[in-house]
C-alpha cells in the first residue's frame, strides 16, 4: 500500500517568509504529484502538479521533485497571511486513485 | 462556467434512515470520485467511477453505495448500516489517469448525524 508522509504541522512564518513544505512517499513507482491547498472548512483546491525529478515554478510557489530520495517539497516565497490553510500532497497509488497525506497546517503571520 | 457542484451544503441526518448527496460536474471528465474527510484526517476514498454505468469500491466503502447512469452524475447515497457517517463528504473528477490524475474537488457536503 503506498503511504504519503507529512508533517502535520503547524508550521509557523512570518509574513514575507519562505515556507517549505515536505512529502514523502514510500513507492518508488511514483511518477508525479500533487499539492492540494484547503482553507478550514473548504475543498481542496489543486495548486501545483510536478511531473518530473527538478522544479516547477508557477508564481510564488515552487514544486520540488527528487524521485531518488522519494521526497517533494513545496516552497511558498513571499508567504502572505492568505496562504494559511492546510496543504495537503497526493500521489497517483493505482491507474487512477490518488492517495492522500493528511497534511501540514500552514501560519503566517502579519 | 465549468466545475462540480454538490448538494446541499449541509445535511443533517436522524439515526436509521438513508441520504443521497448529490454531485454533477459540466467538465466532460471521465472519471468521478467520493471522499471522506474527518477532523484531523486526510481524505479516504469511498467509492470511484471510471466510466458510465461502472464504478469501484474505495477504501471505506461499507455502508455507502453509488450509481452512474450518466457521466456528468456521481450520487451517494449513506445507508443506515454506517455507523459513524458525521463527516464532510467531498465529490472530485478527473480527466486524465496514471501520472496524469488530476482531480478537482466540489465544495463538498458536511453530513451531521442527529
Amino acid at each position: 500500500q503506498k503511504e504519503v508522509e507529512q508533517n502535520s504541522g503547524p508550521l509557523s512564518v512570518p509574513e514575507g517568509a519562505i515556507a517549505s513544505l515536505n512529502c514523502t512517499y514510500s513507492d518508488r513507482v511514483s511518477q508525479s504529484f500533487f499539492w492540494y491547498r484547503q482553507y478550514s472548512g473548504k475543498s481542496p483546491e489543486l495548486i501545483m502538479s510536478i511531473y518530473s525529478n527538478g522544479d516547477k515554478e508557477d508564481g510564488r510557489f515552487t514544486a520540488q521533485l527528487n524521485k531518488a530520495s522519494q521526497y517533494v517539497s513545496l516552497l511558498i516565497r513571499d508567504s502572505q497571511p492568505s496562504d494559511s490553510a492546510t496543504y495537503l500532497c497526493a500521489a497517483p497509488s493505482g491507474y487512477s486513485t490518488l492517495t492522500f497525506g493528511k497534511g501540514t497546517m500552514l501560519l503566517v503571520s502579519p | 462556467d465549468g466545475g462540480i457542484t454538490q448538494s446541499p451544503k449541509y445535511l443533517f441526518r436522524k439515526e436509521g434512515q438513508n441520504v443521497t448527496l448529490s454531485c454533477e460536474q459540466n467538465l466532460n471528465h471521465d472519471a468521478m470520485y467520493w471522499y471522506r474527510q474527518d477532523p484531523g484526517q486526510g481524505l479516504r476514498l469511498i467509492y470511484y467511477s471510471q466510466i458510465v454505468n461502472d464504478f469501484q469500491k474505495g477504501d471505506i466503502a461499507e455502508g455507502y453505495s453509488v450509481s452512474r447512469e450518466k457521466k456528468e452524475s456521481f450520487p451517494l447515497t449513506v445507508t443506515s448500516a454506517q455507523k459513524n457517517p458525521t463527516a464532510f463528504y467531498l465529490c472530485a473528477s478527473s480527466i486524465g489517469t496514471g501520472d496524469y490524475n488530476e482531480q478537482f474537488f466540489g465544495p463538498g457536503t458536511r453530513l451531521t448525524v442527529l
